[in-house]
């Protein structure tokens, strides 16, 4: 699986926008991007996963550029239960061997008042 | 629709004992993975079972092992704990279609190794 790159921390005030980058250069053409969060001492919570469009969901959108060697997934309005580790992760959706997936550091989002 | 639930949520044991930890998948799902999560460090893979058989292995020693059975439910076991152990325990379920395979993530063990 490509690896990514991730900013180690981030701050965002409450109501503004939240864009978190992830670099991941070498993605090959089947990978998809996957966005999961994890709030403080809670299992991770999936987010949004797309392919090479950009992708809306209830909980955010995701933008990924043309050559798909970078993404930011947006938090449109952030509050402050927005507060988590964010984790972009590079993979194909399933593999005759399992899939697991490979976290990374992420980058850690404080929104504030 | 239930989700993914995990038993217990602490546990504290002594270095060399053995630990079993239970996941009850989230309902229709036929994946499980579980992943070892240190503190201050993103979650590491340690296996994942499809249809009761191991299906993916991460770079964990033969002492953590696991089971997966027919109603999905699974059990992580830990022998010869080590102080090195101590960690949250997360269960992760899914349900493999094609092109999707979002995996869901229970609220985890968190393990203590005295």
């Amino acid at each position: 699986d490509a690896k990514t790159t991730q900013p180690p921390s981030m701050d965002c005030a409450e109501g503004r926008a939240a864009n978190l980058p992830c670099n991941h250069s070498t993605i090959s053409g089947n990978e998809y991007v996957y966005w999961y969060r994890q709030i403080h001492s809670q299992g991770p919570q999936y987010i949004i996963h797309g392919l090479k469009n950009n992708e809306t969901n209830e909980m955010a959108s995701l933008i990924i550029t043309e050559d798909r060697k970078s993404s930011t997934l947006i938090l449109p309005h952030a509050t402050l239960r927005d507060t988590a580790v964010y984790y972009c992760i590079v993979r194909v959706p399933y593999s005759n061997s399992g899939y697991a997936l490979n976290f990374g550091k992420g980058t850690s989002l404080l929104v504030t008042p | 629709e239930t989700g993914v639930t995990q038993s217990p949520t602490h546990l504290i044991k002594t270095r060399g004992q053995q630990v079993t930890l239970r996941c009850s998948s989230q309902s229709g799902h036929n994946t499980v993975s579980w992943y070892q999560q240190a503190l201050g460090q993103g979650p590491q893979f340690i296996f994942q079972y499809y249809r009761e058989e191991e299906n993916g292995r991460g770079n964990f020693p033969p002492r953590f092992s696991g089971l997966q059975f027919p109603n999905y439910s699974s059990e992580l076991n830990v022998n010869a704990l080590e102080l090195d152990d101590s960690a949250l325990y997360l269960c992760a379920s899914s349900l493999v279609r094609e092109g999707r395979a979002e995996q869901f993530f229970g609220p985890g063990t968190r393990l203590t190794v005295l």
